[in-house]
């Protein structure tokens, strides 16, 4: 059974341009969260998406967006990436919303902006 | 691959010995608390969760404590072995929980 898949792994990107991340939920989940953890630091919580819809999201710009398609996969995208962007980006997946419902972590895409 | 623990404080241990890790946790309504360990170049691993009713639940080899009067975390692990070295963040959670809030993390080491 495949956990949480992420992709890409790794990926550079230049100041001002867009960029897309993809996470594929473990099976049976159907809520997907993601979260940015910058060098040395614990994950922050970007946002949730539940039946494709935004659900809860953290202090992150606009500039942060995604989207859950309905078999539960689903996209961050930044717009006008900015050098403080770099990090690693998680995406988490569980039943029902709750983090007490099998909360499980991909391994992350690394974006680093030059 | 690349380290997770850069910068972040380093609890260093023999193997063998307990470890001992504590985190302050921000939010006095947090209700639900999980410890995690992160490798490099991996996400985080559940260990072990607490519900704020309990001040102390144990796993295999690990045990969580808490105390909700000073909003005080840790986790103990006994017996302490080489892959046990890794980063370890708390989390604390409310409400619906919707979503984690981690704490700053600290690098375990542990010496042959």
């Amino acid at each position: 059974d495949a956990g949480v898949t992420q992709s890409p792994t790794h990926l550079i990107k230049t100041r001002g341009q867009q960029v897309t991340l993809r996470c594929s939920p473990k099976s049976g989940h159907d809520t997907v969260s993601w979260y940015q953890q910058a060098l040395g630091q614990g994950p922050q919580f970007i946002f949730q998406y539940y039946e494709e819809e935004e659900r809860q999201r953290g202090n992150f710009p606009d500039r942060f967006s995604g989207h859950q398609f309905p078999n539960y996969s689903s996209e961050l995208n930044v717009n006008a990436l900015l050098l403080g962007d770099s990090a690693l980006y998680l995406c988490a997946s569980s039943r029902d919303q709750g983090v007490n419902y099998g909360y499980t972590f991909g391994s992350g895409t690394r974006l680093t902006v030059v | 691959g690349e380290s997770v623990g850069l910068h972040l404080p380093t609890l260093s241990v023999q193997e063998g010995d307990n470890s001992i890790i504590n985190c302050a946790y921000s939010n006095s309504a947090s209700d639900y608390f999980i410890w995690y360990k992160q490798e490099s170049g991996k996400g985080p691993q559940f260990i072990i969760d607490i519900r704020s009713n309990m001040d102390k639940r144990q796993g295999q080899r690990v045990t969580v404590l808490l105390n909700k009067t000073v909003k005080h975390l840790s986790l103990q692990i006994a017996a302490t072995q080489p892959g046990d070295s890794a980063v370890y963040f708390c989390a604390e959670t409310s409400g619906g929980y919707n979503k984690l809030i981690f704490g700053a993390g600290t690098r375990l080491a542990v010496h042959p």
